[in-house]
């Protein structure tokens, strides 16, 4: 199946440091990224959707600020958490499809812990 | 408004016990997808299935089976046989047409006791 690779999959940070965390779609191409958080023992929240060339769109909530997504090619979306603090500690995911119909991917996640 | 409802917060059966993970969700979209992943402690989530709405043929994957009745907007997944490597959360999720966002169920914590 399709694979979906995230990195970093663990980073601590100082707080008021900035943190990027990369996805790549390894063997696809993925014009539609997705960006997720989950808080301990909680669901997956969007955060955004990110599209290759464009804007990504934020989900009701979601600092745009705080949270850059950049999705330079087809194959990487970027999220940077820029000026940390420990509320920001969480575990974020990204996934992305084949297709708009498709099967959604998961990378491995990347959890941020801000000190 | 797209929204998954997983009522069981968490469930725990002793091995080889049959388990019943209920979701029920709530779409307008006719052409919508359901999902189930799992959710090990390593924190990868492993895809389980996928279903669209025009499908309701049940399906069973080895011990795994799912149960999927528009009727009732609901997509249970049962574990037959359960064996102590079932352990993990467990997430219902939907894609509508609005973009194909996935939105995402609570989760159900379950727990098989040797």
């Amino acid at each position: 199946g399709a694979v979906v690779s995230q990195h970093p999959s663990r980073v601590i940070c100082k707080s008021g440091t900035s943190v990027k965390i990369e996805c790549r779609s390894l063997d696809f191409q993925a014009t539609t990224m997705f960006w997720y958080r989950q808080f301990p023992k909680q669901s997956l929240m969007l955060m955004a959707t990110s599209n290759e060339g464009s804007k990504a769109t934020y989900e009701q909530g979601v600092e745009k600020d705080k949270f850059l997504i950049n999705h330079a090619s087809l194959t990487l979306s970027t999220l940077t958490v820029t000026s940390a603090h420990p509320e920001d500690s969480s575990f974020y995911i990204c996934s992305a499809r084949v297709a708009l119909d498709g099967e959604l991917f998961f990378g491995e996640g990347s959890r941020l812990t801000v000190l | 408004a797209q929204k998954v409802t997983q009522a069981q917060t968490e469930i725990s059966v002793v091995e080889k016990e049959d388990v019943t993970l209920d979701c029920v969700y709530e779409t307008r979209d006719t052409t919508y997808y359901l999902f189930w992943y799992k959710q090990p402690p390593s924190g990868e989530l492993v895809f389980l299935i996928r279903r669209n709405s025009f499908d309701e043929q049940n399906e069973i994957s080895g011990r795994y089976s799912w149960n999927f009745q528009k009727s009732t907007s609901s997509f249970n997944f049962t574990i037959t046989a359960s064996q102590v490597v079932d352990s993990a959360v467990y997430f219902c999720a939907l894609s509508g047409t609005g973009g194909f966002k996935t939105i995402f169920g609570a989760g159900t914590r379950l727990f098989v006791k040797a």
